[in-house]
């Protein structure tokens, strides 16, 4: 069966500092992949999403990045952290094939820049 | 560009009354909508989807392209309901966007 790990659960970070949020999934292959950031208020943003290796869309200008260097590797990224990166992060997977398929979610990273 | 409404951010019913849970959507081709759920504590998960025309937990949701719009209803609330829902639409190029979210509290 496929699973969706991610990790930390929580990561507490001084403003300025880098950032690395990882994400992977087992038991499936060429899978959508998403990053967003759930924050009360304003719901669930997309932050960045891939259809293949190498393939990143970027929905939110601003200064984190993500890559996938794997097939079902993710990771979110920041060279200097911001107070207002602070949030919930999530990552999820989805299959290609047929319509209506769904997301798969991770169990998240609570994020606190300070 | 695609985008989720959901207007209320909470919604408070007491137990046995009918729910209903707005959501309207933006979107130039032909959308794929979904309700997705968070009880607490839990993962976010799928509850249902438009192209199934399902019902879970007693919940139904119908696409009214007219009206662009994917209200989320249930004729007799229960406590076990409250949670977290968001309506999800997925575009073109594998994009899923999520609307803000609504809250829903079942009073007993």
């Amino acid at each position: 069966s496929q699973t969706i790990h991610q990790w930390p659960a929580t990561l507490v970070q001084p403003v300025g500092s880098p950032l690395s949020l990882e994400c992977t999934v087992e038991g499936t292959s060429n899978p959508n992949l998403y990053w967003y950031r759930q924050a009360a208020g304003r719901g669930l943003q997309l932050l960045f999403y891939s259809v293949g290796i190498g393939q990143i869309s970027s929905e939110v200008p601003q200064n984190l990045s993500a890559s996938r260097p794997q097939d079902r590797q993710f990771i979110l990224s920041s060279k200097k952290l911001l107070l207002s990166d602070s949030g919930f992060y999530l990552c999820a997977w989805k299959s290609k094939q047929g319509l209506g398929e769904k997301l798969f979610f991770g169990s998240g990273t609570q994020l606190s820049v300070l | 560009a695609q985008r989720v409404t959901q207007p209320e951010k909470l919604l408070s019913v007491f137990k046995g009354a009918p729910v209903e849970l707005k959501c309207n959507y933006s979107y130039s081709g032909s959308p794929e909508l979904f309700w997705y759920v968070q009880y607490s504590r839990q993962r976010l998960q799928l509850l249902l989807r438009h192209i199934s025309r399902e019902s879970i937990k007693g919940f139904t949701a119908d696409l009214n392209k007219g009206e662009t719009s994917f209200h989320l209803k249930k004729p007799f609330a229960q406590e076990e309901d409250s949670a977290m829902y968001y309506c999800a639409l997925k575009g073109g190029y594998q994009k899923v966007t999520f609307g803000t979210g609504t809250k829903l509290q079942v009073i007993p």
